[in-house]
């Protein structure tokens, strides 16, 4: 157990449609990151939150967005859902090095 | 632009023996290295790092060893267990930029009793 929890385990929902992905980062982990794992890919790295801000960006769409809150968790929101975007979206949460990162069991979406 | 490639897709090997696994990168900037397993149904693990600035890490039965020149890393894991199957993934981090980590697509490993 990595100590990263995410919510829901499975989503199933329709093209068009918006969903919300939720994280919580290990006690005391500030930095809360997101990939996506889609089929025969590797992890892509979306987007990366330090303590309530914004720190990095990678590959993501415009029609995704995340925040994180003051108690530290993270929601990922994916909007105008696409059947490309079915895949598994992981959270990740670091301490002192951004290298090392800690892993939730990770959210598996399926667009219909 | 694929920056880190793990070109096998596979690997299985005898339980007891050495199992090998590749990695390649394109990116220069990349100064550390990082390994994760992943078994089915959960999240990546953190398994074993290197630096740019050395050429092995080692921990318990895994090393890891990084061929600067060549932009080649391996993960040798000595002996091989049955639990040791699972998908292992290589990244690169460019730490002077950015806390992004840039993975590979992942190599499944099978040891067999």
């Amino acid at each position: 157990d990595s100590g990263v929890t995410q919510t829901p385990k499975h989503l199933i929902t329709a093209t068009g449609q918006r969903v919300t992905l939720r994280c919580s980062p290990r006690s005391g982990d500030l930095s809360v990151y997101w990939y996506q794992q889609s089929l025969d890919q590797g992890l892509q790295f979306l987007i990366q939150y330090y303590n309530g801000e914004e720190r990095a960006k990678g590959n993501i769409l415009e029609r995704f967005s995340a925040q994180q809150f003051p108690d530290l968790h993270s929601e990922l929101n994916l909007s105008s859902l696409e059947l490309g975007d079915s895949a598994l979206y992981f959270c990740a949460s670091s301490r002192d090095r951004f290298y090392e990162q800690y892993f939730g069991p990770g959210t598996r979406l399926t667009v219909t | 632009d694929q920056q880190v490639k793990q070109n096998s897709p596979s690997l299985s090997v005898q339980e007891g023996r050495i199992s090998i696994l590749n990695c390649d990168y394109t990116n220069s900037m990349f100064d550390y290295f990082l390994w994760y397993k992943k078994y089915p149904a959960e999240g990546p693990t953190f398994l074993i790092s290197i630096s740019s600035i050395k050429d092995k890490n080692e921990d318990g039965r895994f090393t890891v060893f990084l061929n600067k020149s060549a932009k080649h890393l391996s993960l040798h894991i000595v002996p091989s267990q049955p639990g040791d199957s699972a998908v292992y993934f290589c990244a690169g981090a460019d730490t002077g930029a950015n806390s992004k980590l840039t993975f590979g697509k992942g190599i499944t490993l099978s040891v067999r009793p």
